[in-house]
C-alpha cells in the first residue's frame, strides 16, 4: 500500500524568504507520481508541482521546486522568495503509476507567511 | 483551463436527511471523477472512483448505501449523503483528470456538509 508522511504541521518562514516542506512516501511500486497541492482556508485545492518516478531532474514550476531524491523516497516542496499569500495547507499526494489519477494524500503542513 | 464545479458550497441539513452533491467538468468530459473527503484538519479520504455509465469503485470501509454516487454523464457525478447524521459532517470534495492519463487532477471547490 501507498502511504505518504509530511512529518510538519505547521511552518513558519517569513517574507521573501525559502521554505522547505517535507515529504516522505513508500510504495512497492516502481512506477508513481508525487504532486504537491495547495489547500487556501476557502477549501480548494490547487495543484502545484508533479514528480514522476522516472524523471531524472527535478521538476520545478516558478517559485516551487520539488527535491525530489528517490532513494531516500523524499519528495520535498521547496518554495522560494515567500509571499503572504502562500499561507495555506500544503498536502504531498501520491498516485499509483506515473498518471495523475488516483491520489494519496498526506497530512498536510500549514505554511504561516509573516511579513 | 480546466475547471471542475462542485455545488452546493455549503449546506446544512438535519439528521436524517438525504443530500445530493454536484460535481461538474464545465469544459472538459470526465469517464471518471474522484470523490474525497476531508474532516476538519485532516487529510483528504478517497472515498469512492465514480465511472460514467458504471458502478462506482468504493474504497474500503466507505458505506455504498450511505454515499451514493451516479455518474449519469461525461459532465456530471453526484454524490448523495443518505440519511444524513451528524457525524457524517465533513468536507467533501470531487476531482476529475481533465484530460489525457498524464494531466493534473483538477479539483471542485468543495461542500461543506453539516448535518444538525
Amino acid at each position: 500500500a501507498q502511504k505518504i508522511t509530511q512529518t510538519q504541521p505547521g511552518m513558519f518562514v517569513q517574507e521573501k524568504e525559502a521554505v522547505t516542506l517535507d515529504c516522505t512516501y513508500d510504495t512497492s511500486d516502481p512506477s508513481y507520481g508525487l504532486f504537491w497541492y495547495k489547500q487556501p482556508s476557502s477549501g480548494e485545492m490547487i495543484f502545484l508541482i508533479y514528480q514522476g518516478s522516472y524523471d531524472q531532474q527535478n521538476a520545478t514550476e516558478g517559485r516551487y521546486s520539488l527535491n525530489f531524491q528517490k532513494a531516500r523516497k523524499s519528495a520535498n516542496l521547496v518554495i522560494s522568495a515567500s509571499q503572504l499569500g502562500d499561507s495555506a495547507m500544503y498536502f504531498c499526494a501520491m498516485s499509483q503509476n506515473t498518471g495523475f489519477q488516483k491520489l494519496v494524500f498526506g497530512t498536510g503542513t500549514r505554511l504561516l507567511v509573516s511579513p | 483551463g480546466a475547471v471542475v464545479s462542485q455545488h452546493p458550497s455549503r449546506v446544512i441539513c438535519k439528521s436524517g436527511t438525504s443530500v445530493k452533491i454536484e460535481c461538474r467538468s464545465l469544459d472538459f468530459q470526465a469517464t471518471t471523477m474522484f470523490w474525497y473527503r476531508q474532516f476538519p484538519k485532516q487529510s483528504l479520504m478517497l472515498m469512492a472512483t465514480s465511472n460514467e455509465g458504471s458502478k462506482a469503485t468504493y474504497e474500503q470501509g466507505v458505506e455504498k448505501d450511505k454515499f451514493l454516487i451516479n455518474h449519469a454523464s461525461l459532465t456530471l457525478s453526484t454524490l448523495t449523503v443518505t440519511s444524513a447524521h451528524p457525524e457524517d459532517s465533513s468536507f467533501y470534495i470531487c476531482s476529475a483528470p481533465p484530460g489525457p492519463y498524464n494531466s493534473p487532477l483538477h479539483f471542485g471547490n468543495g461542500t461543506r456538509l453539516t448535518v444538525t
